[in-house]
Formats: structure tokens, C-alpha cells, sequence
């Protein structure tokens, strides 16, 4: 099965920073790869599949780039509403992991 | 628009069963394999089954294999997650989700909390 690490797990910034999170995959998945935004109490939506496609009403301020094991999520300019949990997610093959998460919290 | 409805969440003792449903509605149900994902409290997100459109083809993470039986309806446009052995380390949020690679349609979920 394909293991996915996140990093970091936490993350304080604050309002106008950009941001990295990253994501690797223990093989191969070339751009089958998703990320997910989470807030407290609410289901996950998601934000970017295979790598760097925006999901429909997805602000441009998020980025996803990355193939083969090594994926990024960047956010360039952080607004209050974006501090939330998020997650990578290989969709190259079952069963589909998720990475451990990493909280984005305001400095 | 899409709406997922989970139901069945309960409190439950190790070692019990129990049956999740989710209820489709406002897209072509046969048409979409389905996922089911789970969140421990306070923890990640965990990818728990899917199903082909036809129900001819599942997959399972290893922690449930054996354990849980992901099946669907497609005439009453739903999904279910029969779950036996339960054991503690089950206990979570179980998110019904539309689709099989990319997760975008996800229902509010269902709490099982497995405890003596």
C-alpha cells in the first residue's frame, strides 16, 4: 500500500503569508494527487485533484504542483478564512491514503 | 445539487456490529462508485472502502478487512457500511462520499463510538 507523509503537522502564520505544506508519497503515483481543507466540525472539501487542477470555486490564491512522490500545496497571500486542517490524498491506487494533516493556525 | 445523508451512528460495544446507510439524492446514484472515509476525534482523515458503480468491485483498507462489508443500492440510491468486530480504535466520524478518485461530494457523517 502507498504511505503518504505530510509536513509540517502544525503551522502558525498569519494573515498575508504564503505557505507551503508538502506531501510524499513512499512511491511513485505521478499526479494522482489530491488536497483536502478541513474545518472544525464541518466535512472536508476539497481544493485541488491530480496535482494542480482547482476544484470549481476554489480561490487562485491556492496552488498544487508537485508528480512522481513529491507534491506542494501553496497558498500565496492567507486569509483569515483559510486557517483550517488540510490533507493530501493519493488517488493512484486503493486503498487511497490520506496524509496525517497539517493545522494551519494564526500566528 | 448533491446530498449525501449518513445514518446509523450509535454507541456500540467492542466486539458489536453495526449497520451505516447513506441516503443519494440529486445525481445519477448508479453512475458514481462511492467511498466511505472516516475521522477518529481530534485525528486525520481515513480512507475506509470503496465501491464500484455496479457493486462488482470494493476495496478495503487493511484495519478493516474481514471486518466490514461496503455494499449499495443503486434502485434505492444508497450505500451501506456493515460493520462487525467493531473494536475501539473504530470509533470516528464515517463520511459518505460520491466518487472514487477525486472527493468533492461529501455528506455531514455519522458517529460510532465503540465503547464498553
Amino acid at each position: 500500500d502507498i504511505q503518504m507523509t505530510q509536513s509540517p503537522s502544525s503551522l502558525s502564520a498569519s494573515v498575508g503569508d504564503r505557505v507551503t505544506i508538502t506531501c510524499r508519497a513512499s512511491q511513485n503515483i505521478a499526479t494522482s494527487l489530491n488536497w483536502y481543507q478541513q474545518k472544525p466540525g464541518k466535512a472536508p472539501r476539497l481544493l485541488i485533484f491530480a496535482a494542480s487542477n482547482f476544484q470549481s470555486g476554489v480561490p487562485s490564491r491556492f496552488r498544487g504542483s508537485g508528480s512522481g512522490t513529491d507534491f506542494t500545496l501553496t497558498i500565496s497571500s492567507l486569509q483569515p478564512e483559510d486557517f483550517a486542517a488540510y490533507f493530501c490524498q493519493q488517488s493512484y491506487s486503493a486503498p487511497f491514503a490520506f496524509g496525517q494533516g497539517t493545522k494551519l493556525e494564526i500566528k | 445539487e448533491v446530498q449525501l445523508v449518513e445514518s446509523g451512528g450509535g454507541l456500540v460495544q467492542p466486539g458489536e456490529s453495526l449497520r451505516l446507510s447513506c441516503g443519494a439524492s440529486g445525481f445519477i446514484f448508479e453512475n458514481y462508485w462511492m467511498t466511505w472515509v472516516r475521522q477518529a476525534p481530534g485525528k486525520g482523515l481515513e480512507w475506509v472502502a470503496n465501491i464500484k458503480e455496479d457493486g462488482n468491485e470494493k476495496y478495503y483498507v487493511d484495519s478493516v478487512k474481514g471486518r466490514f462489508t461496503i455494499s449499495r443500492d443503486n434502485a434505492k440510491q444508497s450505500l451501506h457500511l456493515e460493520m462487525t468486530s467493531l473494536r475501539a480504535e473504530d470509533t470516528a466520524v464515517y463520511y459518505c462520499v460520491r466518487d472514487r478518485l477525486e472527493l468533492a461530494d461529501w455528506g455531514q457523517g455519522t458517529l460510532v463510538i465503540v465503547s464498553s
